[in-house]
């Protein structure tokens, strides 16, 4: 049973290019949750789906941003015109429910660099 | 956004002491919580759940926690250079807190 996989691992994009981060959630599990890592802080949250619904968008920029969970294939967060303050770890998280007996199981996560 | 606030680091232990690590809430309706340990330019992982009042132990680690008072905290007993890393609080509605490092020093 794999874990949660996310693809790339690692990204470099221009400034004003486009970003697109995959998370396939693990076996059986229908909530994906991502998270932002800025070098030497916490986890931020950015939003919450499943499958064809954003739950919470709470925590993810309102410009360039955007997350989606198709009922087929990864989910997909999208960076429009990235900026160098894009520069991060980005996380993915699964479980098989919501988020309040469950513990989350975490991806390896993407670095995304902008040059 | 539910808040978690961690307790200031960095802390330096030596090796085979305690490592104490506090954690609160805001939310007086969290029912769950989770520590976390992430090594570092890796993923978190879970090492602690913890549901009811009082303490969990696992290994080497116990979690604490107390809904009153609204704080969770781990202890990590006979620290090993191995624990050198920052450990996550988590509670549900998907709040983090800031990380506490912890060093143990051999």
């Amino acid at each position: 049973n794999a874990g949660v996989m996310q693809n790339p691992r690692h990204l470099v994009r221009r400034r004003g290019q486009e970003a697109r981060l995959r998370c396939s959630p693990m076996k059986g599990h229908s909530h994906v949750y991502w998270y932002r890592q800025l070098p030497e802080e916490g986890l931020k949250f950015m939003v919450y789906l499943q499958k064809e619904n954003i739950i919470d968008e709470s925590g993810m920029p309102k410009e360039r941003f955007s997350a989606e969970f198709p009922k087929e294939g990864p989910s997909i967060l999208r960076i429009q015109q990235v900026v160098r303050g894009d520069s991060a770890a980005y996380f993915c998280a699964s479980s098989p429910q919501g988020a309040n007996n469950y513990g989350y199981t975490f991806g390896s996560g993407t670095r995304l660099t902008v040059v | 956004q539910k808040e978690v606030e961690q307790n200031s680091g960095p802390l330096s232990v030596p090796e085979g002491a305690i490592a104490s690590l506090n954690c609160t809430y805001s939310d007086r309706g969290s029912q769950s919580f989770f520590w976390y340990r992430q090594y570092s330019g890796k993923s978190p992982e879970l090492i602690m759940f913890i549901y009811s009042n009082g303490d969990k132990e696992d290994g080497r680690f116990t979690a604490q926690l107390n809904k009153a008072s609204q704080y969770v905290s781990l202890l990590i007993r006979d620290s090993q250079p191995s624990d050198s890393a920052t450990y996550l609080c988590a509670v549900p509605g998907l709040s983090f807190g800031a990380g506490t490092t912890v060093t143990v020093r051999a």
